[in-house]
């Protein structure tokens, strides 16, 4: 069974700190993305990894992906309270089907104090 | 970009009844279509996938019978739960593609139904 976890579940930090959140994935997949949900809303892209040692940076965050070792990374630096938010990662399979999907990893609320 | 939207944003139903959610794609069209549920606090959990004229194909324990999945043009999909049940109170999400979801063909989501069955 494909499991996507991500780690931490619930983030609490300061303003100005830096934390990265781990997206750990059980199946063979180079493709991962990250997106961000308000509360009540839908998602919102902020990255897509197309490959091994895959880099994306936008302003404060920065994403990685290791595909060998099966994991993505998610770096805030100097975090602010406008980040906070739930982060998901989603790997993308394709398991023969029609077409590929994305199955997405458990979740990271971030919760940013001032 | 690329918009999903979805419709109705929020519904509320008795037992026993049957609710149509419906996702369009307003200016591409979307040969595959996704159907995501998601319980408060958690992730998206993916339901069925869907290509245009074909039948939906459904993600292990998801009933095909109580989640309706109809996707008969290029710019509409529906999801129908039939005889709701409160356990069925949920986000529900769907996303579209042009194709094969890639780089240059992203999934485009729509912005939710909050179902609330009572």
């Amino acid at each position: 069974e494909l499991k996507v976890e991500q780690n931490p579940l619930f983030l609490s930090m300061q303003e100005g700190k830096n934390y990265t959140i781990y997206c750990n994935y059980s199946t063979t997949s180079d493709r991962l993305y990250w997106y961000r949900q308000d509360p009540g809303k839908s998602l919102e892209s902020l990255f897509v990894l197309l490959s091994n040692g895959a880099v994306k940076q936008e302003g404060r965050l920065m994403a990685s992906l290791d595909t060998k070792a099966r994991l993505s990374t998610l770096h805030i630096t100097a975090a602010v309270h406008d980040l906070s938010a739930t982060y998901f990662c989603a790997v993308d399979i394709d398991d023969g089907g029609a077409t590929n999907k994305l199955i997405f990893g458990t979740g990271t609320l971030l919760a940013v104090q001032p | 970009g690329a918009v999903v939207s979805q419709h109705p944003s929020r519904v509320i139903c008795k037992s026993g009844t049957s609710v149509k959610i419906e996702c369009r794609s307003l200016d591409f069209q979307a040969t595959t279509m996704f159907w995501y549920r998601q319980f408060p606090k958690q992730s998206l959990m993916l339901m069925a996938t869907s290509n245009e004229g074909s039948k939906a194909t459904y993600e292990q324990g998801v009933e095909k019978d109580k989640f309706l999945i109809n996707h008969a043009s290029l710019t509409l999909s529906t999801l129908t739960v039939t005889s709701a049940h409160p356990e069925d109170s949920s986000f529900y999400i769907c996303s579209a593609s042009r194709g094969r979801v890639s780089y240059n063909s992203p999934l485009h989501f729509g912005n939710g139904t909050r179902l609330t069955v009572t």
